[in-house]
């Protein structure tokens, strides 16, 4: 079956610095890809989205680019701050035409002044 | 506010207690799905309705947890009884039927802590 895979449980980094956040997937289809942010008390909201037609996303500086060799997509920005401090999903609509979300475990993205 | 709104934000509970936890989704979402978040597990698909019938009720959860949709705007999530392992957020969402991802919104979850 279709499956997510977020290896990185946790990420820290200072202001300005660079965030790449890698992400693989399997599934059977051509995959839309999504990334999530999930702030404190709240619940994930929409980040980006990218499918095959487009290949990128990009939103509030953030950018994802999907690869289909390596079956893998990543989140990256160049100058991250404070407020990034989040929780970051990487998720894969299911290819059975439910079009559910299979979620990666999240990665902890904290960002000191 | 148009979004889903999730009660109570925080719940207690004894072990064995029935425990009910409320979601509105978004008006006019057809599509709600209820998930369970961890640090371990992330989050687990725990029901999903399409205009109120039940599409799929999350195989492993089957046994304790039960989500009704009692009608287009309102949905209820029973643990019955409750277990420790049962500590968690519990997440709902909504969107309009088949659609994109653009159309999915969480609620801010209810935090369960059973003791």
């Amino acid at each position: 079956g279709d499956s997510v895979t977020q290896k990185q449980g946790q990420v820290t980094l200072s202001e300005d610095d660079f965030l790449f956040i890698n992400c693989t997937y399997s599934t059977t289809t051509y995959p839309t890809l999504l990334w999530y942010v999930q702030y404190p008390g709240q619940g994930p909201q929409l980040l980006l989205k990218v499918t095959t037609a487009n290949n990128k996303g990009i939103s509030r500086g953030f950018e994802a680019t999907y690869d289909k060799g390596t079956t893998s997509f990543h989140l990256q920005k160049a100058s991250v701050q404070e407020s990034d401090s989040a929780v970051y999903f990487c998720a894969l609509v299911e290819s059975s035409g439910s079009w559910q979300l299979i979620f990666g475990s999240g990665t902890q993205l904290t960002v000191m002044p | 506010d148009a979004g889903v709104t999730q009660t109570p934000r925080h719940e207690v509970a004894e072990k064995g207690q029935t425990i009910i936890l409320k979601c509105e989704p978004v008006s006019g979402h057809n599509d709600l799905f209820w998930y369970r978040q961890t640090k371990i597990q992330g989050l687990e698909l725990l029901s999903y309705f399409r205009s109120k019938s039940l599409m799929e009720d999350g195989g492993a959860f089957k046994d304790r947890f039960k989500a009704e949709m009692l009608n287009s705007s309102f949905s209820t999530l029973k643990i019955q009884p409750t277990e420790p392992k049962d500590s968690a957020v519990y997440l709902c969402a909504s969107s309009f039927s088949g659609g994109s991802a653009e159309t999915l919104y969480f609620g801010s979850g209810t935090r369960l802590t059973v003791l």
